[in-house]
């Protein structure tokens, strides 16, 4: 299957600080890209939706101005997690879509906010 | 609303034997399906698929069918193989293009040996 890679696989900041996540896909062009946030023991959770040169769209309850998206390229998206507080610590996934019908996963990032 | 939903949280089959795992929706505009395999702090591996207009897919070990008039889908894992364990994610989508996804709660599924 096509690659995705996700990067960092964790990381931990303090309380106030921002936090960016890549997700790039390595051999196909995404036209598409998703971020989920996923809670322990519970669904993948999608946060919202990002084509190539478009704004996002966010998915009703998320705070835009707080998770910042930007697909700049058809390889590049990233989540910056502005002015993190402890209850956005979770694990956030993204996924991208080309010309294929399914949606390829990136390994995920494990944010703690302390 | 959880328009996708898996009513079990867990499954626990002998190894060799037949995995089921049971996936129902409500919104009648999904029509492509897709089952994700996920392991703890990793991101979901995509296992296989189906369109509405098909009721049977195969795919080695992996077999999904669809019953669209009861909005059910399942997912045979046969033979069962320790590796197999992990949760399991059924999806639905409105078309086959870059639509967004639509996630089950999961299934964890464990392979005894």
């Amino acid at each position: 299957g096509a690659v995705v890679s996700q990067h960092p696989s964790w990381v931990i900041c303090k309380s106030g600080t921002s936090v960016k996540i890549e997700c790039r896909s390595l051999d196909f062009q995404a036209t598409t890209m998703f971020w989920y946030r996923q809670f322990p023991k519970k669904s993948l959770m999608l946060m919202a939706t990002s084509n190539e040169g478009s704004k996002a769209t966010y998915e009703q309850g998320v705070e835009k101005d707080k998770f910042l998206i930007n697909h700049a390229s058809l390889t590049l998206s990233t989540l910056t997690v502005t002015s993190a507080h402890p209850e956005d610590s979770s694990f956030y996934i993204c996924s991208a879509q080309g010309d294929r019908a399914e949606a390829f996963f990136g390994q995920g990032t494990r944010l703690t906010v302390v | 609303d959880q328009q996708v939903k898996q009513n079990s949280p867990s499954l626990s089959v002998q190894e060799g034997r037949i995995s089921i795992l049971n996936c129902d929706y409500t919104n009648s505009m999904f029509d492509y399906f897709l089952w994700y395999k996920k392991y703890p702090a990793e991101g979901p591996t995509f296992l296989i698929s189906i369109s509405s207009i098909k009721d049977k897919n195969e795919d080695g070990r992996f077999t999904v069918f669809l019953n669209k008039s009861a909005k059910h889908l399942s997912l045979h894992i046969v033979p069962s193989q320790p590796g197999d364990s992990a949760v399991y994610f059924c999806a639905a989508s409105e078309g086959q293009g870059a639509q967004k996804l639509v996630f089950g709660q999961g299934t964890r599924l464990t392979i005894n040996p």
